[in-house]
């Protein structure tokens, strides 16, 4: 099946600094990449979608300006939580998507902690 | 906005025991409903995607039915083994995105 890596799995930063997300498909094109967020004892909830080449749709309530999306290939999107504050503390998990198929491919996900 | 719930939170179930858990998910607009597997550390793995009602899907001893005009979807699993022990999340899926449900936990006690 397709292959979805992310990295790094958990991270743990200083508040004020930006850390930044990669996620890979590693076997298809991924034309579309979607990026969620988990609060605990929550569902997952969408983030952002990303087309390769284009600029990122965010979902309401989530700032463009903080959490920044790059989709430059069709292997490879970002995503940069930029000055992280401690309530950014969460598990982000991206998926990817092949052309207009029903599937969506996830990463494992990484675990980011603001201190 | 669509709201997906998934019961029971979690569960525990001896080796050998048959168990099911339930997705409710709005009716209206309905599109395709997933489940997924997902292992602590892991990418969730896809198990399921339903569309029609009802819809019964088979993977070695784990199955799934669908009924879209009430709004619900079981995921059954026959014969319980500690290896099924995972989260197993269900998620509406309407056009471009995705709403998931919490997950029902499952812990199979050998």
């Amino acid at each position: 099946g397709a292959v979805v890596s992310q990295h790094p799995s958990w991270v743990i930063c200083k508040s004020g600094t930006s850390v930044k997300i990669e996620c890979r498909s590693l076997d298809f094109q991924a034309t579309t990449m979607f990026w969620y967020r988990q609060f605990p004892k929550q569902s997952l909830m969408l983030m952002a979608t990303s087309n390769e080449g284009s600029k990122a749709t965010y979902e309401q309530g989530v700032e463009k300006d903080k959490f920044l999306i790059n989709h430059a290939s069709l292997t490879l999107s970002t995503l940069t939580v930029t000055s992280a504050h401690p309530e950014d503390s969460s598990f982000y998990i991206c998926s990817a998507r092949e052309g207009l198929a029903d599937e969506q491919f996830f990463g494992p996900g990484t675990r980011l902690t603001v201190l | 906005i669509l709201n997906v719930e998934q019961s029971p939170q979690s569960l525990h179930v001896q080796e050998g025991d048959s168990t099911n858990f339930t997705c409710s998910f709005p009716s209206s607009n309905f599109y395709a409903l997933h489940w997924y597997r997902w292992e602590t550390a892991k990418s969730p793995e896809a198990l399921f995607v339903m569309t029609l009602n009802g819809d019964e899907k088979k993977k070695g001893r784990i199955s799934a039915t669908l009924n879209t005009k009430e709004g619900y979807s079981y995921l059954y699993i026959k014969g319980s083994q500690p290896e099924d022990s995972a989260t197993y999340l269900c998620a509406s899926a309407g056009t471009y995105k995705y709403i998931f449900g919490t997950g029902t936990r499952l812990k199979v006690l050998a």
